[in-house]
């Protein structure tokens, strides 16, 4: 099993240009989540999902737009970036029979808006 | 709303001394608790984690930590750090009900380093 993919690793955007943030994961977990990472900030929730075609908001949800048509995807939309936008966003999964909740992170994408 | 304190934002151990990283949570109830290990440039793994049962859990790499539910803390603890242990440590906090699944709440973490 490959876990938790996260593309691109880098990605460098201009103020206003719009991308998308992919996340895989091959190990069938119905939830999924969005996390950002700011230097010296612990993770903040910004999306997360329960299943194919459920999305709900989380703590820090504005300026990004998520969609979840497969229980293996879950991408991550910026649509008009923002210099408040760069950090290290983190995509994890869970599987919903685990009593124990815990999550799986992939490697995640740094992004720098200029 | 639930949030995780690591007091510590920086701790300096020597190689083969023993550590002890702290984390406090304020929340409605028992809440599910986590230690995550980062090394730079890398994603999070999962060092242990506690939802009920014996309140001193055994995870990974020789680490442990203790639930006490009077003082609302989840600290980590390991009885000899080796240089490989030096990277930043996240305590985190859930709670699951009704089948359903909300996001961790994260601490801002604890850079750890080693001293030879």
């Amino acid at each position: 099993n490959a876990g938790v993919t996260q593309t691109p690793k880098f990605r460098i955007l201009k103020i206003g240009q719009s991308m998308t943030l992919q996340c895989a994961q091959d190990m069938n977990h119905n939830y999924m989540y969005w996390y950002r990472q700011d230097p010296g900030m612990g993770l903040k929730l910004i999306y997360y999902s329960v299943g194919a075609g459920i999305t709900d908001k989380g703590e820090v949800p504005n300026g990004y737009n998520v969609s979840r048509s497969t229980t293996e995807d879950f991408p991550l939309r910026l649509e008009l970036a923002a210099p408040s936008q760069t950090s290290v966003y983190f995509c994890a999964s869970s599987h919903p029979t685990s009593s124990s909740g815990e999550q799986f992170f992939g490697p995640g994408t740094r992004l720098t808006v200029l | 709303a639930q949030s995780v304190t690591q007091p510590d934002i920086h701790i300096t151990v020597s190689e083969g001394a023993s550590l002890e990283l702290r984390c406090n949570y304020s929340y409605g109830a028992t809440p599910y608790l986590f230690w995550y290990v980062q090394s730079p440039g890398q994603g999070l793994q999962l060092l242990l984690k506690y939802f009920s049962g014996d309140t001193l859990v055994q995870g990974i790499k020789g680490f442990e930590a203790e639930f006490k539910r009077s003082q609302s803390s989840f600290n980590l603890r390991k009885p000899s750090v080796h240089w490989s242990d030096a990277a930043e440590y996240f305590c985190a906090v859930g709670l699951y009900s009704g089948g359903g699944a909300d996001g961790l709440t994260f601490g801002k973490g604890t850079h750890l380093i080693i001293q030879p």
